[in-house]
Parts: structure tokens; sequence; C-alpha cells
């Protein structure tokens, strides 16, 4: 199984500024996806984030607003921009065993936006 | 589109008793399904991965079955412990390894 390493753990932010997130997998993997979880609600899929490319994002969120790269098969970095209080959610990194089709999350970043 | 609900919401049980929580998808042509539990404020830890091919998987006190005709999952702990509260997802996609993820199962175990 995958470990997955996020940072920050959690942080408070001031509305209008942003905030990079950084994930890294302890081993090379194919697919790492990005999710967000609102207050008291599942996770939803934010983008794939593809390595060597653009992200590819799933419906409601772009990429000025979410901007992720990927430059090899063990990290990725997304970006929350211009924060507004309706972005305060749990972020998720999330990396593929594609070999078993397992999926494993890191701790989250928790993101309070005042 | 897949949708992923989870019955009951919320569960509070003594220490000890066997449970079972359920998981439905509307779309049967699944290629996993995959359990995880996630305590308050953290990440998801997984729990059990079954393949479309199989139709139960056990791991200590949790089994998980699936089937795919009925579009239904079950986790069925057994002799649930204080250490068991947390909430338990479930998540599957249809090929495209996009994980579809349940509503949850909030679930709370008395000492």
């Amino acid at each position: 199984s995958a470990v997955i390493s996020q940072k920050p753990s959690r942080d408070i932010c001031q509305r209008g500024t942003s905030l990079t997130i950084q994930c890294q997998v302890d081993s090379q993997v194919t697919m790492m996806f990005w999710y967000r979880q609102q207050p008291g609600q599942s996770l939803t899929l934010i983008a794939t984030a593809n390595q060597g490319s653009e992200a590819t994002y799933e419906s409601g969120f772009v990429i000025d607003k979410f901007p992720i790269s990927r430059p090899n098969l063990t990290f990725s970095t997304l970006t929350v921009s211009n924060m507004s209080p309706e972005d305060s959610s749990i972020y998720l990194c999330s990396a593929l065993d594609v070999s078993a089709g397992e999926l494993f999350f890191g701790e989250g970043s928790r993101l309070t936006v005042l | 589109k897949q949708e992923v609900t989870q019955i009951p919401a919320a569960l509070s049980v003594p220490e000890g008793e066997n449970l079972v929580l359920n998981c439905s998808f509307t779309d049967s042509a699944i290629y996993n399904l995959q359990w995880f539990r996630q305590d308050p404020g953290k990440g998801l830890t997984s729990l059990l991965l079954i393949q479309s091919s199989q139709r139960e998987q056990t791991s200590g006190r949790l089994n998980a079955s699936l089937d795919k005709s009925s579009g239904r999952s079950t986790l069925y702990i057994a002799a649930s412990q204080p250490g068991d509260s947390a909430t338990y997802l479930c998540a599957s996609h249809s090929g495209t390894y996009k994980y579809i993820f349940g509503t949850g199962t909030r679930l709370k175990v008395l000492a």
C-alpha cells in the first residue's frame, strides 16, 4: 500500500489569498486524484492529476480556481486560489494502486477561510 | 451517472454487537467497490476492496460483500468495539478509476 503525506495538515487563511497543498507518495503511482470534503459531507472529486500534462477537472471545478501540478510520479500540488469562506473544506490527495485498483489517501488538509 | 447511497446515516450500538452497514449504487456495471474508515478530521483508511468478479472480502472482524445485480454492498463488523467508532464510506468506480463516494455512515460504539 502507498503511504501519502500531505502538508499543510491545516491552515487558516484570509479571504482572497491562495494556498498550495503538497502531496508526496512514497512510491511511483500512475494515477493521483484530489478530492474535497465540505463540512458534514462526503467526498467530491476535484480532478485527476496527470503526470506531465494538464489535470482533468470534474464538472464544477476549473483550473483557474484549483490549479494542479504533477511534475513526476510521486508528487502533486493543489492550489486553492482567491479563497472565500465557501472554500473551507478538507482537501484530500489520493493515489491509485492500479494493479489492485485500490485507492489510498493522505491525512488531508483542513482549510479554514475567514 | 453513478450514485452511491449509504444507510443508515448514523448508528449507535453497545459494545459487542454485530452490525451491518449498507451501501447501494445505481450503476451495476462497477469495476471495484472499496470500503473506507474516516476518523474525525482525518483522511481515509482503506478497509476492504472487492473487485467486480468477487462476492466478498474479509479482514479480521470485517467482512464486505458485493451483489452487483442488486446494486448493493454490505460491511459486516463482528463484535464491535469502541475503537470502531468512525465514519464508514463506500466508493465505487465503473472502469475510469474515478471513485464515487457514498454519503457515509457515522458509527458510534458505546462502552
